[in-house]
């Protein structure tokens, strides 16, 4: 069980917009920065956002993310088929933790 | 480009050890913490071991304390894990994963290794 909670699944069709939440507590999100990663299938995870809501060079602007106290947000505007992927939050507490992960279909 | 190729993973016996290598590439290697992260199949991220860009400070995930050691040779711009004592729990993808800075804490992971598979069972 993961210090971070994320929804297991989330789904969205073409164009739509998505959000994905992380919620954690006091000792993490709250007093940290959220780093967001995307898991294509069959690949390795690649960093999305870092900072709450900043974006790695490359990172299209349809990805935004944000926080607010102890939880924090992914949102994917304009979904294309190719989002299709799984979503890892992540912050730091004791230790780094990251979230359970929420898998994204585009139906 | 930054590249991180890993080599070293496969099956071994539980109770065996087992040693990864991660050779990096783009980046002046002994400016950044490097890490491990595993992802046991079907399962979420986790984050096993890291070290600080200098070697002076390390980090080991409770489940893994004890039996696997992490090191770094910034002269041949090389990441290893060594790891012993290896249970069936310990199965995964290992992924080699570079820090935004010098120190691991606190820091975000900006680039990835295509990870290996580690299969422990008899």
């Amino acid at each position: 069980q993961s210090v971070l909670t994320q929804p297991p699944s989330a789904s969205g069709t073409p164009g739509q917009r998505v959000t994905i939440s992380c919620s954690g507590s006091n000792s993490n999100i709250a007093n940290t920065y959220v780093h967001w990663y995307q898991q294509l299938p069959g690949t390795a995870p690649k960093l999305l956002i870092y900072r709450n809501d900043q974006r790695p060079s490359g990172v299209p602007d349809r990805f935004s993310g944000s926080k607010s106290g102890t939880s924090a947000s992914l949102a994917i505007g304009g979904l294309r088929s190719e989002d299709e992927a799984d979503y890892y939050c992540a912050a730091w507490d004791d230790s780094l933790m990251f979230g359970g992960g929420t898998k994204l279909t585009v139906l | 480009e930054v590249q991180l190729l890993i080599s070293g993973g496969g099956l071994v016996q539980p109770g065996g050890s087992l040693t990864l290598s991660c050779a990096a590439s783009g980046f002046t290697f002994s400016s950044y913490a490097m890490n491990w992260v595993r992802q046991a199949p079907g399962k979420w991220l986790e984050w096993v071991s890291a070290m600080s860009a200098s070697g002076s400070s390390t980090y080991y995930g409770d489940s893994v304390k004890g039996r696997f050691t992490i090191s770094r040779d910034n002269s041949k711009n090389t990441l290893f894990l060594q790891m012993d004592s290896l249970r069936a729990e310990d199965t995964a993808v290992y992924y080699c994963v570079k820090a935004s800075s010098g120190w691991y804490r606190g820091s975000w992971f900006d680039s990835w290794g295509q990870g290996t598979l580690v299969t422990v069972s008899s």
